[in-house]
Protein backbone atom coordinates (compact mmCIF):
# COMPACT_ATOMS: atom_id res chain seq x y z
CA UNK A 1 0.00 0.00 0.00
CA UNK A 2 1.75 3.43 -1.23
CA UNK A 3 2.07 6.26 0.83
CA UNK A 4 0.82 9.65 0.74
CA UNK A 5 2.76 10.59 -2.72
CA UNK A 6 3.65 14.02 -3.07
CA UNK A 7 5.05 15.49 -6.44
CA UNK A 8 7.51 17.80 -7.18
CA UNK A 9 9.46 16.65 -4.49
CA UNK A 10 11.50 20.11 -5.53
CA UNK A 11 9.87 23.08 -7.07
CA UNK A 12 11.64 26.73 -8.42
CA UNK A 13 9.74 29.10 -9.66
CA UNK A 14 10.61 32.97 -10.57
CA UNK A 15 8.62 35.81 -8.53
CA UNK A 16 5.40 36.36 -10.36
CA UNK A 17 4.55 32.64 -11.68
CA UNK A 18 2.52 29.73 -10.93
CA UNK A 19 2.90 26.74 -8.56
CA UNK A 20 1.28 23.98 -8.54
CA UNK A 21 1.50 21.17 -5.96
CA UNK A 22 0.35 17.06 -5.98
CA UNK A 23 -1.13 15.45 -3.63
CA UNK A 24 -2.16 11.58 -4.27
CA UNK A 25 -3.52 10.10 -0.64
CA UNK A 26 -3.36 6.58 0.63
CA UNK A 27 -5.80 4.37 -0.78
CA UNK A 28 -9.13 4.22 0.92
CA UNK A 29 -8.13 7.77 2.51
CA UNK A 30 -10.47 10.44 1.34
CA UNK A 31 -9.67 13.56 3.64
CA UNK A 32 -6.71 15.16 2.40
CA UNK A 33 -4.77 18.34 4.44
CA UNK A 34 -2.32 20.80 3.24
CA UNK A 35 0.29 22.26 5.71
CA UNK A 36 3.68 24.87 5.34
CA UNK A 37 6.60 24.69 7.15
CA UNK A 38 9.17 26.86 7.44
CA UNK A 39 12.30 26.82 7.98
CA UNK A 40 12.98 25.81 11.27
CA UNK A 41 9.40 25.90 12.31
CA UNK A 42 6.60 24.06 12.74
CA UNK A 43 3.73 22.76 10.53
CA UNK A 44 0.87 25.46 10.20
CA UNK A 45 -2.38 24.12 8.99
CA UNK A 46 -3.65 25.44 5.47
CA UNK A 47 -6.60 23.55 4.27
CA UNK A 48 -8.81 20.11 4.38
CA UNK A 49 -10.67 18.74 1.83
CA UNK A 50 -12.77 15.88 0.94
CA UNK A 51 -13.69 14.45 -2.53
CA UNK A 52 -14.80 17.61 -4.28
CA UNK A 53 -15.35 19.66 -1.07
CA UNK A 54 -13.10 22.39 0.56
CA UNK A 55 -14.24 21.54 4.44
CA UNK A 56 -11.67 24.37 6.02
CA UNK A 57 -9.57 26.57 4.45
CA UNK A 58 -9.37 28.79 7.66
CA UNK A 59 -5.44 28.67 7.31
CA UNK A 60 -5.05 29.94 3.56
CA UNK A 61 -4.31 33.30 2.85
CA UNK A 62 -7.00 34.80 1.00
CA UNK A 63 -5.37 35.93 -1.70
CA UNK A 64 -3.23 33.53 -4.60
CA UNK A 65 -3.89 30.48 -2.98
CA UNK A 66 -6.48 27.77 -3.52
CA UNK A 67 -6.85 23.60 -3.77
CA UNK A 68 -8.78 21.10 -4.88
CA UNK A 69 -9.57 17.41 -4.65
CA UNK A 70 -11.54 16.88 -7.68
CA UNK A 71 -13.68 13.26 -7.69
CA UNK A 72 -10.66 11.81 -10.21
CA UNK A 73 -7.21 12.42 -9.64
CA UNK A 74 -4.34 13.70 -6.88
CA UNK A 75 -5.02 17.00 -4.64
CA UNK A 76 -3.97 20.14 -6.16
CA UNK A 77 -2.36 23.09 -4.40
CA UNK A 78 -2.08 26.44 -5.91
CA UNK A 79 -0.27 29.44 -5.52
CA UNK A 80 -0.64 31.79 -7.83
CA UNK A 81 2.03 34.78 -8.59
CA UNK A 82 4.57 33.70 -6.44
CA UNK A 83 6.33 35.96 -3.91
CA UNK A 84 9.77 35.01 -1.94
CA UNK A 85 7.83 34.79 1.45
CA UNK A 86 5.87 31.82 -0.54
CA UNK A 87 9.26 29.66 -0.33
CA UNK A 88 8.45 26.67 1.91
CA UNK A 89 8.17 22.74 2.44
CA UNK A 90 4.26 21.79 1.12
CA UNK A 91 3.32 18.84 3.18
CA UNK A 92 -0.04 17.14 2.29
CA UNK A 93 -1.37 14.53 4.73
CA UNK A 94 -4.67 11.96 4.18
CA UNK A 95 -6.67 9.74 6.68
CA UNK A 96 -9.75 8.00 6.59
CA UNK A 97 -12.27 9.48 8.76
CA UNK A 98 -11.54 9.98 12.18
CA UNK A 99 -7.97 7.97 12.33
CA UNK A 100 -4.64 8.97 12.37
CA UNK A 101 -3.17 11.42 9.38
CA UNK A 102 -0.52 10.01 7.61
CA UNK A 103 2.17 12.81 5.95
CA UNK A 104 3.81 12.85 2.51
CA UNK A 105 7.52 13.91 1.61
CA UNK A 106 6.54 17.12 1.13
CA UNK A 107 6.54 19.89 -1.99
CA UNK A 108 9.84 22.32 -1.21
CA UNK A 109 9.37 25.17 -3.30
CA UNK A 110 12.20 28.03 -3.27
CA UNK A 111 10.77 31.41 -5.27
CA UNK A 112 13.76 32.82 -6.73
CA UNK B 1 -6.65 28.80 22.55
CA UNK B 2 -5.56 26.64 19.16
CA UNK B 3 -1.84 27.20 20.42
CA UNK B 4 0.26 24.00 21.58
CA UNK B 5 3.41 25.60 23.50
CA UNK B 6 5.93 23.34 23.04
CA UNK B 7 9.51 23.05 25.62
CA UNK B 8 12.29 22.58 25.04
CA UNK B 9 13.32 23.64 21.78
CA UNK B 10 16.48 22.07 21.76
CA UNK B 11 17.92 19.20 23.21
CA UNK B 12 21.13 17.23 23.83
CA UNK B 13 21.34 13.75 25.59
CA UNK B 14 24.20 10.97 25.26
CA UNK B 15 22.72 7.54 24.27
CA UNK B 16 21.08 5.54 26.21
CA UNK B 17 19.21 9.03 28.36
CA UNK B 18 15.85 9.45 28.54
CA UNK B 19 14.99 12.46 26.50
CA UNK B 20 11.34 14.03 28.01
CA UNK B 21 9.34 16.89 25.67
CA UNK B 22 6.48 18.97 26.99
CA UNK B 23 3.87 20.42 25.59
CA UNK B 24 0.57 22.13 27.14
CA UNK B 25 -2.44 23.12 24.87
CA UNK B 26 -5.43 25.78 26.00
CA UNK B 27 -8.29 24.24 23.93
CA UNK B 28 -10.17 21.92 25.88
CA UNK B 29 -11.95 20.45 23.08
CA UNK B 30 -8.67 18.92 21.84
CA UNK B 31 -9.12 15.13 22.48
CA UNK B 32 -6.27 13.84 20.21
CA UNK B 33 -2.84 13.82 20.94
CA UNK B 34 -0.03 12.58 18.32
CA UNK B 35 3.46 13.00 18.48
CA UNK B 36 5.24 13.31 15.02
CA UNK B 37 9.44 12.54 14.28
CA UNK B 38 10.48 13.96 11.35
CA UNK B 39 13.87 14.03 9.58
CA UNK B 40 15.40 15.89 7.24
CA UNK B 41 14.39 16.35 3.94
CA UNK B 42 11.41 13.69 5.18
CA UNK B 43 7.66 14.31 6.21
CA UNK B 44 6.71 13.52 9.26
CA UNK B 45 6.19 10.45 10.80
CA UNK B 46 3.42 9.12 13.46
CA UNK B 47 5.00 8.05 16.45
CA UNK B 48 2.87 7.45 18.98
CA UNK B 49 -0.88 9.24 19.95
CA UNK B 50 -3.25 9.53 22.90
CA UNK B 51 -6.41 10.25 23.97
CA UNK B 52 -7.51 11.75 27.45
CA UNK B 53 -9.15 8.75 28.33
CA UNK B 54 -5.90 7.52 29.42
CA UNK B 55 -3.16 8.78 31.47
CA UNK B 56 0.39 7.10 29.97
CA UNK B 57 0.50 4.99 26.87
CA UNK B 58 3.57 2.82 25.62
CA UNK B 59 4.97 2.16 22.37
CA UNK B 60 8.32 0.58 22.59
CA UNK B 61 11.00 2.94 23.79
CA UNK B 62 8.32 5.84 23.35
CA UNK B 63 5.80 6.95 26.31
CA UNK B 64 3.31 9.58 26.44
CA UNK B 65 2.19 11.30 29.21
CA UNK B 66 -0.89 12.89 29.72
CA UNK B 67 -1.97 15.07 32.29
CA UNK B 68 -5.86 16.09 31.70
CA UNK B 69 -6.07 18.71 34.62
CA UNK B 70 -3.12 20.44 33.60
CA UNK B 71 -3.57 20.36 29.73
CA UNK B 72 -0.06 19.14 29.65
CA UNK B 73 1.57 15.69 27.82
CA UNK B 74 5.11 14.46 27.07
CA UNK B 75 7.00 12.32 25.21
CA UNK B 76 10.11 10.48 26.91
CA UNK B 77 12.09 8.71 25.13
CA UNK B 78 13.69 5.18 26.91
CA UNK B 79 17.55 3.97 26.10
CA UNK B 80 17.84 7.11 23.17
CA UNK B 81 20.42 5.76 20.47
CA UNK B 82 21.94 8.29 18.14
CA UNK B 83 19.65 6.88 15.14
CA UNK B 84 16.79 8.86 17.47
CA UNK B 85 18.48 12.27 16.28
CA UNK B 86 15.60 14.42 14.60
CA UNK B 87 13.10 17.18 15.29
CA UNK B 88 9.97 15.75 17.42
CA UNK B 89 6.62 17.46 16.89
CA UNK B 90 3.47 17.58 18.99
CA UNK B 91 0.47 18.00 18.23
CA UNK B 92 -3.34 18.24 19.05
CA UNK B 93 -6.59 17.90 17.50
CA UNK B 94 -10.14 17.81 17.91
CA UNK B 95 -11.48 16.18 15.08
CA UNK B 96 -9.45 16.64 12.19
CA UNK B 97 -7.19 19.49 11.90
CA UNK B 98 -4.05 18.95 13.88
CA UNK B 99 -2.28 21.93 15.20
CA UNK B 100 1.92 21.36 16.22
CA UNK B 101 3.98 22.77 18.76
CA UNK B 102 7.29 24.15 17.41
CA UNK B 103 9.18 21.54 17.17
CA UNK B 104 12.01 20.24 19.44
CA UNK B 105 15.42 19.12 17.44
CA UNK B 106 16.51 16.01 19.35
CA UNK B 107 20.66 15.47 19.30
CA UNK B 108 21.63 12.23 20.96
CA UNK B 109 25.62 11.72 20.73
CA UNK B 110 27.37 8.21 20.57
Amino acid sequence: NAGVMQNPRHLVRRRGQEARLRCSPMKGHSHVYWYRQLPEEGLKFMVYLQKENIIDESGMPKERFSAEFPKEGPSILRIQQVVRGDSAAYFCASSASNTEAFFGQGTRLTVV
Amino acid sequence: QQQVKQSPQSLIVQKGGIPIINCAYENTAFDYFPWYQQFPGKGPALLIAIRPDVSEKKEGRFTISFNKSAKQFSLHIMDSQPGDSATYFCAASSGSRLTFGEGTQLTVNP
